[in-house]
């Protein structure tokens, strides 16, 4: 029961052009989402989150778009650099039951920068 | 300014042998949070502990595996009689106490290989 999908394993963009990374989620409960960037033998790194309340949140070269009624976000980055190349992960938190604090994966997208 | 600390980073055992994975959660933050990660998977949340309190052991195998946050030093997860079904990647993650964001930020994980 996938309820967080990343339905592209991979992605590949040129350098200096715009990576779209995106998630699907079926868990209607799911009120914050979140993207975290991991190289390999490392931990996640925490990119950018977005609340519920929000359709879209900024941060530099990174934007997350939310569309609540397709249960869909995605992940622009803008310019693409090299630096980027790493596994992408999708991620939500809800108040279902109480649990906020559970954090739901996707599988991940892993994305290539090339120079 | 430290980011979450796990160790050991590389860890065998034979099959049979005791695991014990330990976490020190960032600086100021009080809650710890354990998830493994299977090969070609997303992360799969285990536990949720507190101070010496488990909040939430829902992703926990039901049997060898166990979990504490003392007082004092680190949180430990435990996996007793180990079996090769428990390879997997085993991250730590912490966040600050309730009612300051939703982000949790990760350990850069323990690699269990069972032989």
């Amino acid at each position: 029961d996938q309820q967080v999908k990343q339905n592209s394993p991979s992605l590949s963009v040129q350098e200096g052009r715009i990576s779209i990374l995106n998630c699907d989620y079926t868990n209607s409960m799911f009120d914050y989402f979140l993207w975290y960037k991991k190289y390999p033998a490392e931990g996640p790194t925490f990119l950018i989150s977005i609340s519920s309340i929000k359709d879209k949140n900024e941060d530099g070269r990174f934007t997350v778009f939310l569309n609540k009624s397709a249960k869909h976000l995605s992940l622009h980055i803008v310019p693409s650099q090299p630096g980027d190349s790493a596994v992408y992960f999708c991620a939500a938190s809800g108040n279902s039951g109480g649990s906020n604090y559970k954090l739901t994966f996707g599988k991940g997208t892993l994305l290539t920068v090339n120079p | 300014n430290a980011g979450v600390m796990q160790n050991p980073r590389h860890l065998v055992r034979r099959r049979g042998q005791e695991a014990r994975l330990r976490c020190s959660p960032m600086k100021g933050h009080s809650h710890v949070y354990w998830y493994r990660q299977l090969p070609e998977e997303g992360l799969k949340f285990m536990v949720y502990l507190q101070k010496e309190n488990i909040i939430d052991e829902s992703g926990m195998p039901k049997e060898r595996f166990s979990a504490e946050f003392p007082k004092e030093g680190p949180s430990i997860l435990r996996i007793q009689q180990v079996v090769r079904g428990d390879s997997a990647a085993y991250f730590c993650a912490s966040s600050p106490p309730a009612g300051q964001g939703n982000e949790q930020f990760f350990g850069p994980g323990t690699r269990l290989t069972v032989l």
